[in-house]
C-alpha cells in the first residue's frame, strides 16, 4: 500500500524554465509534508516543508503547494539550474513520529 | 561537525552471513531511523528509535534487529543475509521526531549486496 506516490519517475527541463514535481498521498492523517533532494552516493537532504494548515510555502527558488482536498502536493523550482539535477523525494509525516516517502523523481536540468 | 556517519560504505555478503551496519551521530538527536532504498521504490522505514533504550518497528523490519544503548549509536543487525536484503541502507537522525522544525539528517548510506 503506497501511501505517498510520485507518478513521474523522471522529468527533464531546460535551464531557466520551471520544474514542477508532483506527489499524491492517500492517508488523511498526514499533517506535515517535506521534500528531500538526493545526489548520487549521498544521503537525502532536506529541501522544504509545509504544514497541513497552509497551502503554500516559499523558500527562494523553491515553492511547495498543498491541495488537501485533492491530497496532492507539488514542488516548483523557478528558475531551474543544472545544479538542481537530482532525485527529489516527497515525504509525509503522521503526527510527527515517522516519515513515509514517495518513490522519487529524477530531475534533469539541461544547460 | 560530522553529522550522521555510516560504516561501511560498501559490503558484499554471502547468503546466510551476518553483519552489523554502524550508524553514529554527533548532534545529540533523540530520534534515529534506519531506511532502505530499493531501485524505484523510495525509502522504506526498517526500525526507528525515540531515545536510548527504546526502539520500534517500521514498515519492513523482518530480517533485521536494532539496539540503542547510547544516544549517539544506532546499529542495524542482519542475522541471516538473504538476496532480498540487497539494497542501499540509510541511517538518519532528528532532534524531535518528524514534525515542523525537525527535519531528518541522513548519512551517506551503505550499499549492501547479498549473493
Amino acid at each position: 500500500d503506497q501511501q505517498v506516490k510520485q507518478n513521474s519517475p523522471s522529468l527533464s527541463v531546460q535551464e531557466g524554465r520551471i520544474s514542477i514535481l508532483n506527489c499524491d498521498y492517500t492517508n488523511s492523517m498526514f499533517d506535515y509534508f517535506l521534500w528531500y533532494k538526493k545526489y548520487p552516493a549521498e544521503g537525502p537532504t532536506f529541501l522544504i516543508s509545509i504544514s497541513s494548515i497552509k497551502d503554500k510555502n516559499e523558500d527562494g527558488r523553491f515553492t511547495v503547494f498543498l491541495n488537501k482536498s485533492a491530497k496532492h502536493l507539488s514542488l516548483h523550482i523557478v528558475p531551474s539550474q543544472p545544479g538542481d539535477s537530482a532525485v527529489y523525494f516527497c515525504a509525509a509525516s503522521d503526527r510527527g513520529s515517522r516519515l513515509t516517502f514517495g518513490e522519487g523523481t529524477q530531475l534533469t536540468v539541461n544547460p | 561537525n560530522a553529522g550522521v556517519t555510516q560504516t561501511p560504505k560498501f559490503r558484499i555478503l554471502k547468503i546466510g552471513q551476518s553483519m552489523t551496519l554502524q550508524c553514529t551521530q554527533d548532534m545529540n538527536h533523540n530520534y534515529m531511523y534506519w531506511y532502505r532504498q530499493d531501485p524505484g521504490m523510495g525509502l522504506k522505514l526498517i526500525y526507528y528509535s525515540v531515545g536510548a533504550g527504546i526502539t520500534d518497528k517500521g514498515e519492513v523490519p523482518n530480517g533485521y534487529n536494532v539496539s540503542r544503548s547510547t544516544t549517539e549509536d544506532f546499529p542495524l543487525r542482519l542475522e541471516l543475509a538473504a538476496p532480498s536484503q540487497t539494497s542501499v541502507y540509510f541511517c538518519a537522525s532528528s532532534p524531535a521526531g518528524t514534525g515542523p522544525g525537525s527535519p531528518l539528517h541522513f548519512g551517506n548510506g551503505t550499499r549492501l549486496t547479498v549473493t
